[in-house]
């Protein structure tokens, strides 16, 4: 069955890094475009940014456009989250998410059929 | 941005009632809505695809309808497993945006 598993979360201070990572099974990780949505503690969902099943395609969101980075190791079944110059507002769960069209280049967007546990990122001096 | 306006945020109802949750876009955005249960410190659950679309394994007392600006996701029969939030979300462009969420309680 589809499993996905992020790590990486933990608390850091404001102006340092993190990487979050997603490790996929159960599927053709290689034929899927991948999602990072966050949820502020209480709060709603905020997708963050997309990465084409073949990692040619990415896209942000504007509140972390320039400071996250999406990536994608096929090989090994694992998408990533770079995080630099970490916020207070950054603040949240981070959920990766797979697309439920294989191929997805990326450029539209795809509904997210499974979503992982999530990991929570706290950004606190 | 497409804003996603769900209403209402809270609902308070009884095991066997059916339940009715809307979602408005501000522009339209045909069909390209998907509707998702979140419970409690766990991920959210696709329910409802393409507006009207039931995800594989989802109760059929889920359901969605709805195009253009308007959608509405409608539980049949409330089941105790159903006191969840939920969300809509639109996948007609990016940004991905999100409605505020149902936030659905016993009465």
């Amino acid at each position: 069955q589809v499993q996905l598993v992020e790590s990486g979360g933990g608390v850091v201070q404001p102006g340092r890094s993190l990487r979050l990572s997603c490790a996929a099974s159960g599927f053709s990780f290689s034929n899927y475009g991948m999602y990072w949505v966050r949820q502020p503690p209480g709060k709603g969902l905020e997708w963050v940014a997309v990465i084409s099943y073949d990692g040619t395609y990415k896209g942000y969101a504007d509140s972390v456009k320039g400071r996250f980075t999406i990536s994608r190791d096929n090989s090994g079944n694992t998408l990533s989250l770079q995080m630099n110059s970490l916020r207070a507002e950054d603040t949240a769960v981070y959920y990766c998410a797979k697309m439920n069209v294989m191929y997805g280049p990326g450029t539209y967007p795809i509904t997210s059929d499974y979503w992982g546990q999530g990991t929570l990122v706290t950004v606190s001096s | 941005d497409i804003q996603l306006t769900q209403s209402p945020s809270f609902l308070s109802a009884s095991v066997g009632d059916r339940v009715t949750i809307a979602c408005r876009a501000s522009q339209g955005i045909s069909n390209y809505l998907a509707w998702y249960q979140q419970r409690p410190g766990k991920a959210p659950k696709l329910l409802i695809y393409a507006a009207s679309t039931l995800q594989s394994g989802v109760p059929s007392r889920f359901s969605g309808s709805g195009s253009g600006t308007e959608f509405t996701l409608t539980i049949s029969s409330l089941q105790p497993e159903d006191f969840a939030t939920y969300y809509c979300q639109q996948v007609n462009s990016y940004p991905l945006t999100f409605g505020g969420g149902t936030k659905v309680e016993i009465k």
